[in-house]
């Protein structure tokens, strides 16, 4: 199976500081997302990649930013967290197998205070 | 844009009853479309898929679930739910306008009396 880790999976911030969320993967895939998920939305996409450094804003992309330095690591930026940003965060990389199959990570739970 | 609409929030059976969660989507042809489960504290794994061929598809832990056309529907049922499929399940659908990055619906979090 294909293999994500996220960093951190917990952690409580305060308003107003700088956040960053670590998507790693071990597969090689050109494509990385990150969505959030919150009651009653289900998951909202806020940025993928697809390669280094090529990144696109996704539905709910206002108050974040990415990078991809390098095909392995996809990182969330919060530069200045709200408390309207707290969720759990969840990176994915295709499947494989069919076009828009994913398969996520374990997710990252963000509480802004 | 492709959307997709889960119009039951909250579905409660008891255990051992038949399960039919909802699932429309909004696009002009024929989308991919996917069900995920979510387990408590987990990430999202996928139950099953389509993307042609038989409407009616099989997936993991006995789930099934059909694909019309003419309704936009692919929903998704079992025929005897156990105490261990409570989670939350949500429906997606990826089409090739969005580059086929998966539009999710909002969830329908299952309910399993015993």
């Amino acid at each position: 199976d294909a293999g994500i880790t996220q960093s951190p999976r917990h952690k409580v911030t305060e308003t107003g500081t700088p956040v960053t969320l670590r998507c790693h993967q071990t597969e090689n895939h050109r494509y990385m997302y990150w969505y959030r998920q919150d009651p009653g939305h289900g998951l909202r996409l806020i940025h993928y990649s697809y390669g280094v450094k090529d990144t696109d804003k996704g539905e709910v992309s206002d108050g974040y930013s990415v990078s991809r330095s390098k095909t392995e690591d996809f990182l969330l930026t919060l530069e200045s967290a709200t408390s309207s940003q707290t969720s759990v965060y969840f990176c994915a990389i295709p499947s494989g197998r069919v076009a828009g199959e994913l398969f996520f990570g374990e997710g990252s739970r963000l509480t802004v205070l | 844009a492709q959307s997709v609409t889960q119009p039951d929030i909250h579905i409660t059976v008891s255990e051992g009853a038949s399960l039919e969660l909802r699932c429309n989507y909004s696009y002009g042809a024929t989308p991919y479309l996917f069900w995920y489960v979510q387990s408590p504290g987990q990430g999202l794994q996928l139950l099953l898929k389509y993307f042609s061929g038989d409407t009616l598809v099989q997936g993991i832990k006995g789930f099934e679930a059909e694909f019309k056309r003419s309704q936009s529907s692919f929903n998704l049922r079992k025929p005897s739910v156990h105490w261990s499929d409570a989670a939350e399940y949500f429906c997606a659908v990826g089409a090739p306008g969005g580059s086929y990055i998966p539009t999710f619906g909002r969830g329908t979090s299952l309910i399993v009396h015993p």
